[in-house]
């Protein structure tokens, strides 16, 4: 099973609407880090979260980590073409600097 | 303001040659870490580096994998007597230090043939 799930795997949405993607861990996080990344392409760091209950926003984005710090969410707002794209969590462990992902989820937004 | 680069961006081979990629992280950046992504996943962690010393590998990275960062500066990883299970896409990524966001390069696609 993976260790990081995240949900849905795959959103297809209006522009203009809400949406929210999920990031869930099995063992605590220490930090959790979200990307977006275009196909074929690499990684953009997005934001990153390390102590229960924080919330960090950019933009129109804005990703939360709940008070155990086993579950985060990135919720977008009034979403736009340009949010199109693969979005990965990642999460780091204690005493470890590798980030472990999800398998990510694949955001289309259409006009 | 330069990110990560990596080169070359695309590789096609033939099963059993070897091959080598580079990566050049943010200048500064002491950490370097060398992560594999096939197709429909997240990437994997391989091995990170703290300035020249090598201070994590996987057990993905199998004898036929190595990589080295010589001076501190840009990494290598070589896989030698390539197979098909290797294609993948190889990102690199850098760190200020510790605890601090990765910034990923755009990757070398490694294509066996």
């Amino acid at each position: 099973s993976q260790e990081l799930e995240q949900s849905p795997q795959s959103l297809i949405v209006q522009e203009g609407k809400n949406l929210t993607i999920n990031c869930t861990s099995s063992k605590t996080l220490y930090g959790l880090y979200w990307y977006k990344q275009k196909y074929g392409e690499g990684l953009i760091f997005l934001m990153m979260l390390q102590k229960g209950g924080e919330e960090k926003s950019h933009e129109k984005i804005t990703a939360k980590l709940d008070e155990k710090k086993q579950q985060s969410s990135l919720h977008i707002t009034a979403s736009q073409p340009s949010h199109a794209g693969i979005y990965l969590c990642g999460a780091e462990r204690f005493r470890t600097d590798k980030l472990i992902f999800g398998t990510g989820t694949r955001l289309q937004v259409f006009p | 303001d330069t990110g990560v680069s990596q080169n070359p961006r695309h590789k096609i081979t033939k099963r059993g040659q070897n091959v080598t990629f580079r990566c050049d992280p943010i200048s500064e950046h002491n950490r370097l870490y060398w992560y594999r992504q096939t197709l429909g996943q997240g990437p994997e962690f391989l091995t990170y580096f703290q300035n020249e010393a090598q201070l994590e590998k996987s057990r993905l990275l199998s004898d036929r994998f190595s990589a080295e960062r010589p001076k501190g500066s840009f990494s290598t990883l070589e896989i030698q007597r390539t197979e098909q299970g290797d294609s993948a896409m190889y990102l690199c990524a850098s760190s200020l230090q510790s605890n601090q966001p990765q910034h990923f390069g755009d990757g070398t696609r490694l294509s066996i043939l």
